[in-house]
């Protein structure tokens, strides 16, 4: 069984640095073909995809965060984390990691299972 | 970046009606395409890919079409589990987007 859960601050203060661990339980990310990803969506709004790491090491991001955002990953501690720089207000939002879909036969960026998402307020 | 837009913004329905969703994205995708579901303070589920491949333990009153830029996801007779937000999502071309989400409400 495929779970994933998201933790991290509650709260960050403008200007800072945010980061988010994904314990993932279920697959491993050595595996070819697994990928963990990373979407955020503020309150009321709809979602937006932010990052997501390879079993290869492969990284992909969203080019309107690219410069603020990192995504790394830990095989041995099925983990990984999301680092994003310069928090605003506007960061405000549930973050959600999330595993990338395989079947039998090929991959692809559907996301099947998801963390319950925690939430970060970016406020002073 | 692959613009979506989801229409309507909002649907008002009944239990037993039959709802239709539409996503329309800025440029082809061929079949790279997904729906998924969200309820109240829960994470989205996916309910189908590929355009019409019903994920696995899906009600198979979820169906999809389309093909290029338009696709539809229909509900054909909706139940109370089914009052939430759809979004769809296009992976034909990074980076991956989102719709804004249509919400389904009771009439």
């Amino acid at each position: 069984q495929i779970t994933l859960k998201e933790s991290g601050p509650t709260l960050v203060k403008p200007t800072q640095t945010l980061t988010l661990t994904c314990t993932f339980s279920g697959f491993s990310l050595s595996t070819s073909g697994v990928g963990v990803g990373w979407i955020r969506q503020p309150p009321g709004k709809a979602l937006e995809w932010l990052a997501l790491i390879y079993w290869d090491d492969d990284e992909r991001y969203s080019p309107s965060l690219r410069s603020r955002l990192t995504i790394t990953k830990d095989t041995s501690k099925n983990q990984v984390v999301l680092t994003m720089t310069n928090m605003a207000p506007v960061d405000t939002a549930t973050y959600y990691c999330a595993h990338r879909y395989c079947s039998t036969t090929s991959c692809s960026e559907v996301f099947d299972y998801w963390g319950q998402g925690t939430l970060v307020t970016v406020s002073s | 970046d692959i613009q979506m837009t989801q229409s309507p913004s909002t649907l008002s329905a009944s239990v037993g009606d039959r709802v239709t969703i539409t996503c329309r994205t800025s440029q082809s995708i061929s079949r790279w395409l997904a729906w998924y579901q969200q309820r109240p303070g829960k994470a989205p589920k996916v309910l189908i890919y590929e355009v019409s491949t019903l994920q696995s333990g899906v009600p198979s009153r979820f169906s999809g079409s389309g093909s290029g830029a338009e696709f539809t996801l229909t509900i054909s007779s909706l139940q109370p589990d089914d009052f939430a937000t759809y979004y769809c999502q296009q992976y034909d071309t990074y980076p991956w987007t989102f719709g804004q989400g249509t919400k389904v409400e009771i009439k």
